[in-house]
């Protein structure tokens, strides 16, 4: 089945400096592409995505690249603020499954220092 | 944008008490909803595809006798922990759509 891997596991970031994310999946079915931010106490919130059929898509200050060749994606934050601190999860969908199944990496706790 | 709300957000039980989570879509229908468990510090594991009108669909090793889901209409998901015990104390989250897929705010449950 798919499995998605995410590194790393935690990210120490000054306020302003860039934060890159990383994930890999090994489906190579998978065809969707989100990142999700949960805050403590919260549920995750969708703050980007990506599709199979498109390389790069940005949203002012969050960015994801795709590379379907190696199964890579990653997620790309600049100029980071304190309110960006959480933890960011990855996942992959496969067009396989019907009910748009999502299948998590394991999560990067991100720290913004001020 | 998409809100899906989940209900209670905390409850603390006995131990053998039945709880009922609701999950609702608020301003789109969702024909397919999610359960999952999140342990602390942990990613969410899904639990089971809940499908309106029809059987929910339980990943592997998730007990279908002890979360019972009903997604009696397309806005509306509950999951039932019947008979909990201790074991069963974690954070309990909902979401709803496909592609994208948006989260309730979670159920934190502890069972005394």
């Amino acid at each position: 089945g798919e499995n998605v891997e995410q590194h790393p596991s935690t990210l120490s970031v000054q306020e302003g400096d860039s934060a890159v994310i990383k994930c890999t999946y090994s489906d190579s079915a998978s065809n969707y592409f989100p990142w999700y931010k949960q805050e403590l106490g919260k549920g995750p919130q969708l703050i980007i995505d990506i599709r199979s059929n498109v390389g790069e898509k940005k949203d002012q200050r969050i960015a994801v690249t795709l590379n379907k060749t190696a199964k890579h994606f990653s997620l790309h934050i600049t100029e980071t603020q304190p309110e960006d601190s959480a933890v960011y999860f990855c996942a992959a969908s496969s067009r396989t499954s019907n009910t748009g199944k999502l299948i998590f990496g394991q999560g990067t706790t991100l720290q913004v220092k001020p | 944008g998409a809100v899906v709300s989940q209900h209670p957000s905390w409850v603390i039980c006995k131990s053998g008490t039945s709880v009922k989570i609701e999950c609702r879509s608020l301003d789109f229908q969702a024909t397919t909803m999610f359960w999952y468990r999140q342990f602390p510090k942990q990613s969410l594991m899904l639990m089971a595809t809940s499908n309106e009108g029809s059987k929910a669909t339980y990943e592997q090793g998730v007990e279908k006798d002890k979360f019972l889901i009903n997604h009696a209409s397309l806005t509306l998901s509950t999951l039932t922990v019947t008979s909990a015990h201790p074991e069963d104390s974690s954070f309990y989250i909902c979401s709803a759509g496909v592609q994208p897929q948006h989260f309730g705010d979670g159920t934190r449950l502890s069972i005394l």
